[in-house]
């Protein structure tokens, strides 16, 4: 049982660049979000799924686009990076008892 | 909306002090309340949440609804202490998260 598991750990992107954070859970849970953390700011959600086939947007979603094609993976996709984009990335899932919250090992990306 | 707000960026204590960390929320309904500690570059772990009533690694936090606050504490802070720490709501029968700005703790020996 991994729990959440996010890759690339780190990544520098160019800006116009497109790519993919990938975000995995071996928990069978149905809700799924990424959050972006932002210095003095907290972490703020950008998408979530409440399950397969289901996404809806969170706080902060532009510039992002998501996929939820199997219960396990939640992939969010940066179309054309921009230096504003530049924030750790954090995959969670949710669900078990007391409908826990877990947390992946976050995603250092730089737009430059 | 909800609303969570954590006044101090930077808390800084010596070994053996007392810490206590603010947050202080705004939501008409009931929430449920977290606290999240991050250690560097690492992945945000569950320090305690307001149902459970636990204490964990000596940090206690209780859910003032009158003054809509969910403040940590500890009585005697340790090094390893030395941390950044999130306070979060949810809303009941809920999944998202509303986290405050988050208060970064240093521990001096």
């Amino acid at each position: 049982n991994a729990g959440v598991t996010q890759t690339p750990k780190f990544q520098v992107l160019k800006t116009g660049q497109s790519m993919t954070l990938q975000c995995a859970q071996d928990m069978n849970h149905e809700y799924m979000s990424w959050y972006r953390q932002d210095p003095g700011m907290g972490l703020r959600l950008i998408h979530y799924s409440v399950g397969a086939g289901i996404t809806d947007q969170g706080e902060v979603p532009n510039g992002y686009n998501v996929s939820r094609s199997t219960t396990e993976d939640f992939p969010l996709r940066l179309l054309s990076a921009a230096p504003s984009q530049t924030s750790v990335y954090f995959c969670a899932s949710t669900g078990g008892s007391g409908n826990t919250i877990y947390f992946g090992e976050g995603s250092w990306l730089t737009v430059v | 909306a909800q609303r969570v707000t954590q006044p101090e960026k930077l808390l800084s204590v010596f070994k053996g002090a007392p810490v206590e960390l603010k947050c202080n929320y705004s939501y008409s309904g009931s929430p449920e309340l977290f606290w999240y500690v991050q250690y560097s570059r690492q992945r945000l772990q569950l320090l305690l949440r307001h149902i459970s009533r636990e204490s964990i690694k000596g940090f206690t936090a209780d859910l003032n609804k009158g003054e809509t606050s969910f403040h940590l504490k500890k009585p005697f802070a340790q090094e390893e202490d030395s941390a950044m720490y999130y306070c979060a709501l949810r809303k009941a029968a809920g999944n998202k998260l509303t986290f405050g700005g988050g208060t970064r703790v240093l521990v001096k020996p």
